[in-house]
């Protein structure tokens, strides 16, 4: 049981380039979420799904595109990197209801340049 | 978008001492959550809290969820080492997140 696990770990992209963030658990829990988390900003929700085929967006979505067609894996796209981008992002996943446990990936580390 | 702030940002304790924080927001939460995270990992749940006024413990962790649902706390009893870490507070509906504390846990 590998719990939640996000590829790649770490990644440097030049402005203007494109990329997916994979983000996979085998819990088979129905809510994923996508975060970045930022120097004294804490994590900020970039989009959430609540089920297999679904997505919505979070606080910050803007510049972000995601896809859920499998359940167990939650993609996140970045069509055209800005270094405001660059940040750590963080998937997460839980069983049901919003309050539930989430459990978290290990992170990965995005520099755009 | 919506802030909950968190205080301290950051503490510098002994060993053995004891470690109270809280969160505080202009908006009204149905649940708090406080998570733990270490360096170079995901955040790691270690209290959830439902009601306005529930007092809940997690070891030596003792969480409180704020009468007028705008706010929560949290302590630690006689910290350890393994206590560093910045912690962050989160409410519901949507995963909003603290700013994070920041402990250092001086041995």
């Amino acid at each position: 049981n590998a719990g939640v696990t996000q590829t790649p770990k770490f990644r440097v992209l030049k402005t203007g380039q494109s990329m997916t963030l994979l983000c996979a658990q085998d819990m088979n829990h129905e809510y994923m979420y996508w975060y970045r988390q930022d120097p004294g900003m804490g994590l900020r929700l970039i989009h959430y799904s609540v089920g297999e085929g679904t997505t919505a967006k979070g606080e910050v979505p803007d510049g972000y595109n995601v896809s859920r067609l499998k359940k167990q894996n939650f993609l996140l796209g970045l069509e055209s990197a800005a270094p405001s981008q660059t940040s750590v992002y963080f998937c997460a996943s839980s069983h049901d209801r919003a309050g539930d446990t989430q459990y978290f990936g290990p992170g990965t580390r995005l520099t755009v340049l | 978008g919506q802030q909950l702030n968190q205080s301290p940002q950051s503490m510098f304790i002994q060993e053995g001492e004891d470690v109270s924080m809280n969160c505080t927001s202009s908006s009204i939460f149905n649940t708090w959550l406080w998570y733990k995270q270490d360096p170079g990992e995901g955040p790691v749940l270690l209290i959830a809290l439902y009601k306005a006024g529930e007092l809940t413990s997690n070891g030596r962790l003792t969480a409180q969820f704020g009468i007028t649902r705008k706010d929560s706390f949290l302590n630690i009893s006689a910290s350890i080492p393994s206590d560093v870490g910045i912690y962050f507070c989160a409410g519901l509906d949507q995963f909003y997140f603290g700013t994070g504390t920041s402990l250092t846990v001086i041995p």
